[in-house]
């Protein structure tokens, strides 16, 4: 079947650190990856997105995402996070459809 | 990116009666419109996918008499939890796009209590 893992719930970290949020993927083919951030009470918002080429993609809020074929991974990272980077945070997988993850809070400290 | 409106964002309704949820694309025209459900802790899922002027496409186990989806326009798609049950109870997101799957771009969401 086909599904992303986003396998921690919540992610804390000091602002100023760099983050990792984790995803994987079970999906047959070569998928688009997806980036969504949600904020309280706001719509998701578009982060970034793997199609093909370079593994590592670049996308809104100084966010990047390395693809890694043989892990079937598509991790979320930032090299200093904000405060205002607290949000839920979602990978999703076009297969058809979009397929998303269960979602991972991050939560940045001052 | 684009904007996305929903209305309401929030409603409350007796177990039984009928609920429309509005879903706009202020500033662009969405040929394809997407409804989902999220419940608490849990991911997205996608429920009907619908192009303007033709009926929309269910994903399976979606009861399509019970969720009825209209996309009148490219700015408006509208649905209806017909009958609502307490496990209708639930975020419905809508989410428009321009065709495909890339980068939707997703509405506020409307959380929908039945008692």
């Amino acid at each position: 079947a086909q599904s992303v893992a986003q396998p921690e719930d919540q992610v804390n970290v000091a602002e100023g650190n760099p983050l990792t949020v984790k995803c994987t993927y079970s999906v047959s083919g070569n998928p688009y990856l997806f980036w969504y951030v949600q904020y309280p009470n706001r719509g998701l918002q578009f982060l970034l997105k793997y199609i093909t080429g370079d593994n590592l993609v670049k996308g809104s809020y100084g966010f990047e995402a390395e693809f890694n074929k043989s892990q079937t991974s598509f991790h979320l990272k930032k090299p200093s996070a904000l405060v205002s980077d607290s949000a839920l945070y979602f990978c999703a997988v076009e297969a058809n459809k979009l397929i998303f993850g269960s979602g991972t809070r991050l939560l940045v400290r001052p | 990116g684009a904007v996305v409106s929903q209305h309401p964002s929030w409603v409350i309704c007796k177990s039984g009666t009928s609920v429309k949820i509005e879903c706009r694309s202020l500033d662009f025209q969405a040929t394809t419109m997407f409804w989902y459900r999220q419940f608490p802790k849990q991911s997205l899922m996608l429920m009907a996918t619908s192009n303007e002027g033709s009926k929309a496409t269910y994903e399976q186990g979606v009861e399509k008499d019970k969720f009825l989806i209209n996309h009148a326009s490219l700015t408006l798609s509208t649905l209806t939890v017909t009958s609502a049950h307490p496990e209708d109870s639930s975020f419905y997101i809508c989410s428009c796009g321009s065709g495909g799957y890339n980068e939707q771009f997703f509405g506020p969401g409307t959380r929908l209590t039945v008692l």
